[in-house]
């Protein structure tokens, strides 16, 4: 079972603009992740945020967390074409550490 | 360094053939793992290993089976191919195997069972 789930499944948006997407899960986690997989590519990690931390940014990237909603948003800012990609969270839980699981991922393109 | 390595790229198989799978790695880490992905699926975790000579099994193991004799290789080996075993598979390792941080993904290799 998916311990993951994403929304939107897709978002279409204008280069410049900013993109949103959410993840939630059903279990307690000790961190959450999100990567991204370009079309016919192995998937790159982009951001971890931990289950004690609220906020993370890196470059244009911020995650926020909130383990009382049991959710997270991924927000890229200021897109760019090359942003276009898949976009996956993935989760461990407390009771199996070793197994992360993915959410089914948010398809974002990016139109010039 | 590679990173992850995986082999092959593509891959045809008919019902009831066998074949394996090939994953490496050049960073000495100690975690691997085998996913698969299928359209609206996202990936799903077909099993780990936390160092040589330890395995486990993930989601969807059936089907499949894997060992690890040495930090740098773990192989996947489908030991009577079935259609539904038609998917793109990805090898991941990380660093830390007590909590997985940060995976390193191969290329993947698609695989066609006929």
């Amino acid at each position: 079972s998916q311990q993951g789930e994403e929304d939107p499944q897709a978002l279409s948006i204008q280069e410049g603009e900013n993109a949103t997407m959410n993840c939630s899960y059903k279990t307690s986690i000790n961190n959450l992740q999100w990567y991204r997989q370009n079309s016919g590519r192995g998937l790159v990690h982009l951001i971890l945020i931990r289950s004690n931390e609220r906020e993370k940014h890196s470059g244009r990237l911020r995650v926020t967390l909130d383990t009382s909603k049991k959710s997270s948003s991924l927000l890229i800012t200021a897109s760019r074409a090359a942003d276009t990609a898949s976009y996956f969270c993935a989760t461990d839980t407390v009771q199996g550490a070793q197994k992360l699981v993915f959410g089914q991922g948010t398809r974002l393109t990016i139109n010039p | 360094n590679a990173g992850v390595t995986q082999t092959p790229k593509f891959q045809v198989l008919k019902t009831g053939q066998s074949m394996t799978l090939q994953c490496a790695q050049d960073m000495n880490h100690e975690y691997m793992s085998w996913y698969r992905q299928d359209p609206g699926m996202g990936l799903r975790l077909i099993h780990y290993s936390v160092g040589a000579g330890i395995t486990d099994q993930g989601e969807v193991p059936n089907g499949y089976n894997v060992s690890r004799s040495t930090t740098e290789d773990f192989p996947l080996r489908l030991l009577s191919a079935a259609p539904s075993q038609t998917s793109v598979y990805f090898c991941a390792s990380s660093y830390s195997w007590d909590t997985v941080e940060k995976l390193f993904f191969g290329s993947g290799t698609q695989l066609s069972v006929l």
